[in-house]
């Protein structure tokens, strides 16, 4: 089976640093994302990680250990604008190629 | 970069109609689309993967027979729900991958709220 686990809500100040984890368990690995989603839009792509170590975009970072099966999203200096739901995405091979299953999202509420 | 568009935005029908959405890669072409069903404050749920020029592969617990996926070019899926009963409502998201690039990103269109009355 595939399970994939990140927390429900965080919250943060602006100017501050927060770190969203994800932990997965998925058979046929082919790299894990990371998708920005503001309410009642579509997901945006932040990052991608298929070889273990730390992608690092500007404010956003993302580390990967595919041994633990685990992941972060490091967001850094903290905007209003950064209030949203982070998604967790894992790519894996199915019957149809490869899909991509996401985790339940974690909704960041950034306060001035 | 590339761009999906979904058609239309947001629906609102009787229960017992079908409804069609439109999904398109307006810079590229994509012989895989997908398509995701997202109720509130829950996460994407994949539905079914599309292939050009063939069947679509269903998830499990998805009636193929009452969302109904055509692929028949690389820049157009279609998604058709059939005989919409309220519970359908949701917001109905489609992705496209880009095989130029080297990893496998997919790339959303904005979504379709569909209400069913």
């Amino acid at each position: 089976g595939q399970n994939i686990d990140q927390p429900t809500e965080m919250t943060a100040t602006e100017g501050a640093i927060v770190q969203i984890n994800c932990t997965y368990q998925t058979s046929g690995f082919n790299g894990l994302f990371w998708y920005q989603q503001h309410a009642g839009e579509a997901p945006t792509f932040l990052s991608y990680n298929v070889l273990d170590g730390l992608e690092e975009k500007g404010r956003f970072s993302s580390f990967l250990s595919r041994s633990k099966g685990y992941s972060y999203l490091l967001l850094k200096e903290l905007q209003m604008k950064d209030s949203a739901s982070y998604l967790c995405a894992v790519s894996q091979a199915n019957q149809a190629g490869t899909a991509l299953i996401f985790g339940k999202g974690t909704t960041l509420s950034v306060s001035s | 970069g590339a761009v999906v568009s979904q058609h239309p935005s947001w629906v609102i029908c009787k229960s017992g109609t079908s409804v069609k959405i439109e999904c398109r890669s307006l810079d590229f072409q994509a012989t895989t689309m997908f398509w995701y069903r997202q109720f509130p404050k829950q996460s994407l749920m994949l539905m079914a993967t599309s292939n050009e020029g063939s069947k679509a592969t269903y998830e499990q617990g998805v009636e193929k027979d009452k969302f109904l996926i055509n692929h028949a070019s690389l820049t157009l899926s279609t998604l058709t729900v059939t005989s919409a009963h309220p519970e359908d409502s949701s917001f109905y998201i489609c992705s496209a991958r880009d095989l130029q690039l080297p990893y496998n990103e997919q790339f959303f269109g904005p979504g379709t709220r569909l209400t069913v009355l």
